[in-house]
């Protein structure tokens, strides 16, 4: 089974911070990885696929790199509905794998 | 507008057994792969199950493997998801979740999950 780990596990940031979080893959996949986000006791909500596809209807302060291995997503200006957990997910083969998550908590 | 509702968690004794139900409506559900993802309390996501849109193909993760079994009523637009042999790691807030597209897509639209206790 292919391994995501998420970098950082936690953020600490303010309003109008621009944040990355990173994605790395145990073998490669291709652009075949997507983010989501999700807020406390909400379901998740796909904000980008394909490495940097952006989702109908997701705000393009969001934005996702990379390929193979290792991949980004940036939020290039941080807003206060923008705190939450964000984890990747690979979607290139079953089973689809998760990282285990990155918490954005206001500084 | 998609929409996907859950039903059917409960609490269960381990061992015991337990069916999920999702109503899909909003979209042809016939047309669409669906997949069961679950979240354990204060953890992160994991998948669970995906079946294709002709019930011909179905994957499952190692950790349900021969316990779990997801198939659809595509005349009805409900995805199931039988849950055998409830041990309580199995305890999460299971979501069924809408593939985006046939290939190598992921999923884009979430129920609000259904809780599953698996506790003596």
């Amino acid at each position: 089974d292919i391994q995501l780990t998420q970098s950082p596990s936690f953020l600490s940031a303010s309003v109008g911070d621009r944040v990355t979080i990173t994605c790395r893959a145990s073998q490669a996949i291709s652009n075949y990885l997507a983010w989501y986000q999700q807020k406390p006791g909400k379901a998740p909500e796909l904000l980008i696929y394909a490495a940097f596809t952006l989702q109908s209807g997701v705000p393009s302060r969001f934005s996702g790199s990379g390929s193979g291995t290792e991949f980004t997503l940036t939020i290039s200006s941080l807003q206060p509905e923008d705190f939450a957990t964000y984890y990747c997910q690979q979607h290139n083969n079953y089973p689809r794998t998760f990282g285990q998550g990155t918490k954005v908590d206001i500084k | 507008e998609v929409q996907l509702l859950e039903s059917g968690g409960d609490l269960v004794k381990p061992g015991g057994s337990l069916r999920l139900s999702c109503a899909a409506s909003g979209f042809t559900f016939s047309t669409y792969s669906m997949n069961w993802v679950r979240q354990a309390p204060g953890k992160g996501l994991e998948w669970v199950a995906v079946i294709s849109l002709d019930s011909r193909t179905t994957y499952y993760a190692d950790s349900v493997k021969g316990r779990f079994t997801i198939s659809r009523d595509n005349s009805k637009n409900t995805l199931f998801l039988q849950m055998n042999s409830l041990r309580a790691e199995d305890t999460a807030v299971y979501y069924c979740a809408r593939k985006l597209n046939t290939g190598n897509y992921p999923v884009d639209y979430w129920g609000q999950g259904a809780l599953v206790t698996v506790s003596s």
